[in-house]
């Protein structure tokens, strides 16, 4: 089955834990994404990687940390440096040629208490 | 500031009338257009995408762009209860040297009445 994997699908931290999420698709997309969703928002942009070894910063990049070692993963380090963290984490892909057209994996709710 | 702004609902409408979703946006340069369905609690499923002024129809769905406008929107015929979801338009942006970005509105929530 091709698609876009997160996990975990829920996640609790404690205040000052750093924690990573996990994106994986075996859809062979380039482009790949993260969001965050809080109630009543839009979707907004963390970070993004079109290419392995490459990642660009997004709006709010403060408090988050990328890697793209590989072309299949693209994980999310939360920091205890992001001051508001609980929210709705969303990874996309796009296809090779179709950049903008984002898929998304099912997402990763995360608590911080 | 590039934006998207779309009516945020509730709208309400009786099973099999036809809905209207609608979206503006800022950035007279975007060229991409997309509507995404997300049901509470998951996460945004594209279902329609348009590129070119005019409508693109897609089953019970359908897309209407016009440029000069700034504007977008989605119809939903013989809409069925379970249309009801919140939709997202999302525009492209040139962001860091790429098209690829998108910038999303906040939604609109729908509910098909039975």
């Amino acid at each position: 089955d091709g698609g876009i994997t997160q996990s975990p699908k829920y996640l609790f931290r404690k205040e000052g834990q750093n924690v990573t999420l996990s994106c994986e698709q075996n859809l062979n997309h380039d482009a790949m994404y993260w969001y965050r969703q809080d109630p009543g928002q839009g979707l907004r942009l963390i970070y993004y990687s079109q290419i392995v070894n490459d990642f660009q910063k997004g709006d709010i990049a403060e408090g988050y940390s990328v890697s793209r070692e590989k072309k299949e993963s693209f994980p999310l380090t939360v920091t205890s440096a992001q001051k508001n963290p609980t929210a709705f984490y969303l990874c996309a892909s796009s296809p090779p040629g179709r950049a903008v057209e984002q898929y998304f994996g099912p997402g990763t709710r995360l608590t911080v208490t | 500031q590039k934006e998207v702004e779309q009516n945020s609902g509730p709208l309400s409408v009786p099973e099999g009338a036809i809905a209207s979703l609608n979206c503006t946006y800022s950035d007279r340069v975007s060229q991409s257009f997309f509507w995404y369905r997300q049901y509470s609690g998951k996460s945004p499923e594209l279902i329609m995408s348009i590129y070119s002024n005019g409508d693109k129809e897609d089953g019970r769905f359908t897309a209407q762009l016009n440029k000069a406008s700034q504007y977008v929107s989605l119809l939903i015929r013989d809409s069925q209860p379970s249309d009801s979801a919140t939709y997202l338009c999302a525009v492209n942006a040139w962001y860091g040297g790429s098209q690829g970005n998108l910038i999303f509105g906040k939604g609109t929530k729908l509910s098909v009445k039975p």
